[in-house]
């Protein structure tokens, strides 16, 4: 069974970066598929951030993606996310995702990470 | 910037029948959007209930199905129940590798 699961700080202060890792478990990333991230914040709706593969397809959010670095660590099968010069605004709930090529259908998400961005 | 339509809010009687619709403010929705319909329970992750517009996911009940309607895709809920109260969002597939959620329909069965 795939499982995935989020890691990394609640708390990020503004300006800085929100780093976050994604464990995966049940699958090797280098497999095939893409992987990534999609965020939430509280009481809105979903919002897809980017999605990479392991062959070097990458594509991102129009509105992020100045900001956003999503990398693959094959060898431990763990998927990153870094955010950079957070604002309130990204304070999220944070899922991991695995995303299907044919059909883009994100098929298995992690449970989700709350970041809040704070001083 | 296209956005993705969904009504904000719906209501159904218990045993009714819902369609909650996923539009584009742009452009119609086709087959080639790979329209998915994500259902969620706050604070948990979206399950999958339908993708590729009529494909129903593994272990989801047949009351649940997807369509296109006219220029936008459509997800229909029959003999509604409670436990159907929650969050509808729909997904869909622009092109370039971009994919872009609705707003999320709150339905309640009352």
């Amino acid at each position: 069974q795939v499982h995935l699961q989020e890691s990394g700080p609640g708390l990020v202060e503004p300006s800085e970066t929100l780093s976050l890792t994604c464990s995966v478990s049940g699958f090797s990333i280098s497999s095939a598929f893409f992987w990534g991230w999609v965020r939430q914040p509280p009481g809105k709706g979903l919002q897809w951030i980017g999605s990479v593969s392991h062959s070097g397809g990458s594509y991102f959010s129009p509105s992020l993606k100045s900001r956003v670095t999503i990398s693959l660590d094959t060898p431990y099968d763990q998927v990153s996310l870094e955010l950079t010069s957070v604002t309130a605004a990204d304070t999220a709930l944070y899922f991991c995702v695995r995303q299907r090529g044919g059909n883009h259908l994100f098929d298995y998400w992690g449970q989700g990470t709350l970041v809040t961005v704070s001083s | 910037q296209t956005v993705v339509t969904q009504e904000p809010s719906f209501s159904v009687s218990p045993g009714g029948t819902v369609t909650l619709t996923c539009g584009l403010t742009s452009a119609s929705v086709s087959i080639y959007n790979y329209p998915t319909w994500y259902q969620q329970t706050p604070g948990q992750a979206p399950r999958t209930l339908i993708y590729s517009t009529d494909t129903r996911s593994s272990g989801v009940p047949d009351r649940f199905s997807g369509s296109i309607v006219g220029d936008k895709a459509a997800l229909t809920i029959t003999g509604a129940q409670a436990d159907d109260e929650c969050d509808y969002y729909c997904l869909l597939y622009m092109g370039r590798g971009i994919s872009v959620f609705g707003g999320g329909t709150k339905l309640t069965v009352l």
